[in-house]
């Protein structure tokens, strides 16, 4: 079994829509928590982190860390089409991006 | 565009051959992150210099080997290739050593006939 699960999607919502981004792991030593936005043909882009449990917000984007659940979630409000992408989840104890242990991605497109 | 960059974009080569990745970090980033991002593995760490030297390592083959050099850019050797290390390599780049957040190239796509 892996340490990070992820659903992989593909996962089609008409745009407007509320988006909800899931992981569930296993590791009791994750403290940090990222979820990371890949386009097609890039690099990862890290959106947002969170510090152990607890709710993070940053515009559109509500980060959810439920550690007792080891269960983390990405909300992603007023979805455009241009939120398209590849959403990876990771995780480290550490904090550092040396020891990040990624989901599988979720692709998600977001119809117009 | 996030400042680091990553040559080539693509790469075929055939099996038992070597081939060499090139990464240079954003500016004013100390460290160098490699990691490989495959179907079946997802995106793993392979290795991390800091400032030339290294810093961590992860899952990296023993064929495959990294070094930093003292202009900051690094390098990623990959020896006897096999049809497995086909996949995209990705180098991403930081101010420190433990940073959290880094920044990642384009890749490079490696595909091993």
């Amino acid at each position: 079994q892996k340490e990070v699960e992820q659903d992989p999607g593909p996962l089609s919502v008409p745009e407007g829509a509320i988006v909800s981004l899931n992981c569930t792991y296993s590791n009791s030593a994750f403290q940090y928590f990222m979820w990371y936005r890949q386009y097609s043909r890039k690099g990862p882009e890290l959106l947002m982190y969170t510090y152990s449990s607890g709710n993070k917000e940053d515009g559109r984007f509500t980060a959810q860390v439920d550690k007792s659940s080891k269960y983390i979630s990405l909300f992603i409000r007023d979805s455009q089409p241009s939120d398209s992408a590849t959403y990876l989840c990771a995780m480290s104890a550490s904090g550092s991006a040396r020891q990040l242990t990624f989901g599988s991605g979720t692709q998600l497109t977001v119809l117009p | 565009d996030s400042g680091v960059t990553q040559t080539p974009k693509h790469l075929i080569t055939a099996t038992g051959q070597r081939v060499t990745l090139r990464c240079s970090p954003r500016s004013g980033d100390l460290s160098v992150y490699w990691y490989q991002q495959s179907l079946d593995q997802g995106l793993q760490f392979l290795i991390q210099y800091y400032n030339g030297e290294e810093r961590a390592k992860g899952n990296i083959l023993e064929r495959f080997s990294a070094q930093q050099f003292p202009d900051l850019h690094s390098e990623l050797n990959l020896s006897s290739l096999e049809l497995g290390d086909s996949a995209l390599y990705f180098c991403a780049s930081s101010v420190g050593p433990g940073d959290t957040e880094a920044f990642f190239g384009q890749g490079t796509r490696l595909t091993v006939v």
